[in-house]
């Protein structure tokens, strides 16, 4: 079993639309939760960050932690067409320095 | 602020040479982590310098490669002989802090894609 599990996709969706992005993991170790944003030809963007269970909110952007159900989720309101990329989720236990990544899901938003 | 700079941005060598690639983290982030995604599968940590010491390398696949940072500067990581598998894109990023995602989070750069033909 792969530590995280993300749905590849693709996803295409229309502009305006919400668009729900998520990760499953095994590693209950995992407290520190991120999703990155990658552009083609580009290297990961940090999108948001969560430390522990909860819920973070920036902008357009939500992400909820459910570390009951191991189970992290990325929101994005009114969608753009600038929000087509890969998202990619990623976790940490505490005491470590590397990053365990999901394979990214690629999002498409139609004009 | 300049980013994280990796060169060369593409390199295609033959199976059996050795390549050579360069990451400059950002000044002053003492740092620097090699991740690697080969196609088709996750992005991967490789190994994780802080300024010139190796934290941690329990990613490295084999002892084909080699990871030096001179004076705790830019790094460079050496595959050497180059293997069909070692095709991937190979990303550099640096970090302020020890848990840099805490806070700044980390800065990627743009990664070098190596073909092994």
């Amino acid at each position: 079993q792969k530590e995280v599990e993300q749905d590849p996709g693709p996803l295409s969706v229309p502009e305006g639309a919400i668009v729900s992005l998520n990760c499953t993991y095994s590693n209950s170790a995992f407290q520190y939760f991120m999703w990155y944003r990658q552009y083609s030809r580009k290297g990961p963007e940090l999108l948001m960050y969560t430390y522990s269970s909860g819920n973070k909110e920036d902008g357009r952007f939500t992400a909820q932690v459910d570390k009951s159900s191991k189970y992290i989720s990325l929101f994005i309101r009114d969608s753009q067409p600038s929000d087509s990329a890969t998202y990619l989720c990623a976790m940490s236990a505490l005491s470590q320095g590397n990053l365990i990544f999901g394979k990214g899901t690629k999002l498409s938003v139609k004009p | 602020e300049a980013g994280v700079t990796q060169f060369p941005s593409h390199s295609v060598i033959e199976k059996g040479q050795t390549v050579t690639l360069r990451c400059d983290p950002i000044s002053g982030h003492d740092n620097l982590y090699w991740y690697r995604r080969v196609m088709g599968k996750e992005i991967k940590f490789l190994l994780h310098f802080v300024k010139e010491s190796k934290q941690d390398e329990s990613g490295m696949p084999n002892n084909r490669f080699l990871a030096e940072r001179t004076g705790g500067t830019y790094s460079t990581l050496k595959v050497q002989p180059a293997e069909l598998e070692d095709s991937g894109v190979y990303f550099c990023a640096s970090s302020q802090d020890d848990r840099g995602w805490m806070s700044y989070g980390y800065t990627f750069g743009s990664g070098t894609r190596l073909t092994v033909v």
